[in-house]
Order: structure tokens, then C-alpha cells, then sequence
């Protein structure tokens, strides 16, 4: 059973570039969320995807968008790139759950994006 | 917003010594989760506690989950090079939310 996979593993842009990282969630998860980890900080959550809509939202610019597919697979498109959002991006797949249970999320390795 | 505060931000112990790293809410948590991230590696779910004054154990890890549920604490007993990595907890952005509030982490090293 494949855990969380993500690609490419490592990512070098320049300023103002946009991109498109990918995430496929563990086998019989439906919600994948995305997170921002800096150097040295705890994940940031980006926001979630389930039933192929953007359900939750943290703090951060429409630069940064995603999508889900029926096959449950998510992108993580972020628009003209700043050198602050060199960071790991993190997909993480979960079960959504019922109202008042929170499930365990599955992370997967992250892509390492560079901004030059 | 919500706030998830970890102290203390790095621990060195020697090998075999114990560790605790502490967390705290600025609001009151429905559930805590607990994470470890080896270096270079992403976060692995360890834990999730869910009632007020819950303790749980993991062979020598110990977890608790303060009685206001505003606060977590997971202890190791005699640590092992194994247990080198960031420590983090996180809570829901609110009661049934599917979003985790991380906090800064604690990063363990170990001297063997």
C-alpha cells in the first residue's frame, strides 16, 4: 500500500515563475491538505481539498491555489513566485471525518522548492 | 488567531537521559495531535489525545493532555539515538476542523 507520494522532490524558480507541485494521497484517503514548512518552523497550513472543493483556507494570498481530482490526486499551484516562499511543501492525506473527530494525517515527503 | 506555543525550541540530552517538551494553546483544544520529523524527513503522526487529563503511552514515550485542554506535554524516558527529530503538536483551527495548527516544534539531539 503506497503511502502519501508527492513530486518533483526538489523545484528551482526564479522570481515572478509560477508552479505546479503534485500530491497523490494514501490509498483510500479522500482529503489531502497542504502545508508551508520554512527552515527551522512547524507546517503552515496552505488549505484542504475534499469532494474536489477547497473546503478550509489558512492565511496565505490567492497567489497560492490548488485543485482536487475525482481521483482524489491534488495540485498545488502557486503564481508569480516571491523568494519568501522558498520553503517544503507538504501534502498530507487524511479520512474525512464526522463532525467533532479529527483523523490522524499522513504526510508525504515533501517538495523542496527553491526561489531564486 | 489561534496560537500553539512548544518550549523549549531545542533540547541536547545524552544518550539515555529523559526529555519532555511542553505545549500550550491559546485556545482551548478539542483533540492534540503529536508529530516526529527525523532530519529530512516530514512529519509521522505519533499520537492523538482527545480527553481532558488523558495519558497515553507509547513504550517510553509518554503523552498528556492537560485537565483545561489548553496544554500537552510528551515525555521520553531514557532517550535513545533513535529519538533524534523534531517533536510537534498541533490542534484543530476549531472544534471539528480538519486544519492543524502547528506548533514551532522541539528539536532533540542526542549525545551518545
Amino acid at each position: 500500500d503506497a503511502g502519501v507520494t508527492q513530486s518533483p522532490t526538489h523545484l528551482i524558480k526564479t522570481r515572478g515563475q509560477q508552479v505546479t507541485l503534485r500530491c497523490s494521497p494514501k490509498s483510500g484517503h479522500d482529503t489531502v491538505s497542504w502545508y508551508q514548512q520554512a527552515l527551522g518552523q512547524g507546517p503552515q497550513f496552505i488549505f484542504q481539498y475534499y469532494e474536489e472543493e477547497e473546503r478550509q483556507r489558512g492565511n496565505f494570498p490567492d497567489r497560492f491555489s490548488g485543485h482536487q481530482f475525482p481521483n482524489y490526486s491534488s495540485e498545488l499551484n502557486v503564481n508569480a513566485l516571491l523568494l519568501g516562499d522558498s520553503a517544503l511543501y507538504l501534502c498530507a492525506s487524511s479520512l474525512k471525518g464526522l463532525a467533532g473527530v479529527y483523523n490522524e494525517q499522513f504526510f508525504g515527503p515533501g517538495t523542496r522548492l527553491t526561489v531564486l | 488567531g489561534q496560537q500553539v506555543m512548544q518550549i523549549p525550541q531545542y533540547q541536547h540530552v545524552q544518550e539515555g537521559e529523559d526529555f519532555t517538551t511542553y505545549c500550550n494553546s491559546s485556545t482551548t483544544l478539542s483533540n492534540i495531535q503529536w508529530y516526529k520529523q527525523r532530519p529530512g524527513g516530514h512529519p509521522v503522526f505519533l499520537i492523538q489525545l482527545v480527553k481532558s487529563g488523558e495519558v497515553k503511552k507509547q513504550k517510553r514515550l509518554t503523552f498528556q493532555f492537560g485537565e483545561a485542554k489548553k496544554n500537552s506535554s510528551l515525555h521520553i524516558t531514557a532517550t535513545q539515538t533513535t529519538d533524534v527529530g523534531t517533536y510537534f503538536c498541533a490542534g484543530p483551527r476549531s472544534s471539528g476542523a480538519q486544519k492543524l495548527v502547528f506548533g514551532q516544534g522541539t528539536r532533540l539531539t542526542i549525545n551518545p
